[in-house]
């Protein structure tokens, strides 16, 4: 079946340090790809997205490029700040379903001034 | 999370007891479904809905019954707590079910302790 592998956590940063969180899939098809974020207290928030294969989602200075032969997501930031910190989720969709969302366990994402 | 709302955000139960996890979205979406959230297992599907009327099972669906009698609703009802559906539940929608590049939305989240 469907699943998602994503690099545990937790992990904290120094500002402006580089981020990569790993995340990588197992599905049937051609699934789309998402990352989405859960700050303190609050519910997930779509981060990006990318719905085919090299397809490079990008939002707030996150980045995430499609790669499937590797069958990666991996989430980058070139330089992060302290208002990154939250838990990040790598999700996919199945692909011809009913668009339900498979989740990685998360990566609590701490940066420190 | 603008246009999905849940309630209540938080609920302490008793062990046996029922309950409803409420869901209601204003943005007109076919599909809905309920998440749940522990520690180390990110978020796992317990229930969901491609459309009134219809309802299946996600990977968790043991201990839940769930209803979809209008678009906009999607209560969640727990039929005799135990203190293993301790969680934090969302409830999400997206536009239309089968397009998997469709953004999903999900509630700000409602916090449910079992002792």
């Amino acid at each position: 079946g469907d699943s998602v592998t994503q690099m545990e956590g937790p992990v904290t940063l120094s500002e402006e340090a580089f981020l990569t969180i790993n995340c990588t899939y197992t599905a049937t098809g051609y699934p789309s790809l998402f990352w989405y974020v859960q700050y303190p207290g609050e519910g997930l928030q779509l981060l990006l997205k990318a719905t085919k294969a090299d397809d490079k989602g990008s939002n707030k200075g996150f980045e995430a490029t499609y790669r499937k032969e590797t069958t990666s997501f991996h989430l980058e930031k070139g330089s992060v700040q302290v208002s990154d910190s939250a838990v990040y989720f790598c999700a996919l969709s199945d692909q011809g379903g009913a668009n339900n969302l498979f989740f990685g366990t998360g990566t609590r994402l701490t940066v420190i001034p | 999370n603008a246009g999905v709302t849940q309630t209540p955000k938080f609920q302490v139960l008793k062990t046996g007891q029922s309950m409803t996890l409420q869901c209601a979205q204003d943005m007109n979406h076919e599909y809905m479904s309920w998440y749940r959230q522990d520690p180390g297992m990110g978020l796992r599907l317990i229930h969901y809905s491609v459309g009134a009327g219809i309802t299946d099972q996600g990977e968790v669906p043991n201990g839940y019954n769930v209803s979809r009698s209008t678009t906009e609703d999607f209560p969640l009802r727990l039929l005799s707590a135990a203190p293993s559906q301790t969680s934090v539940y969302f409830c999400a929608t997206t536009p239309s079910p089968g397009s998997s590049g469709n953004t999903i939305y999900f509630g700000e989240g409602s916090w449910l302790t079992v002792v």
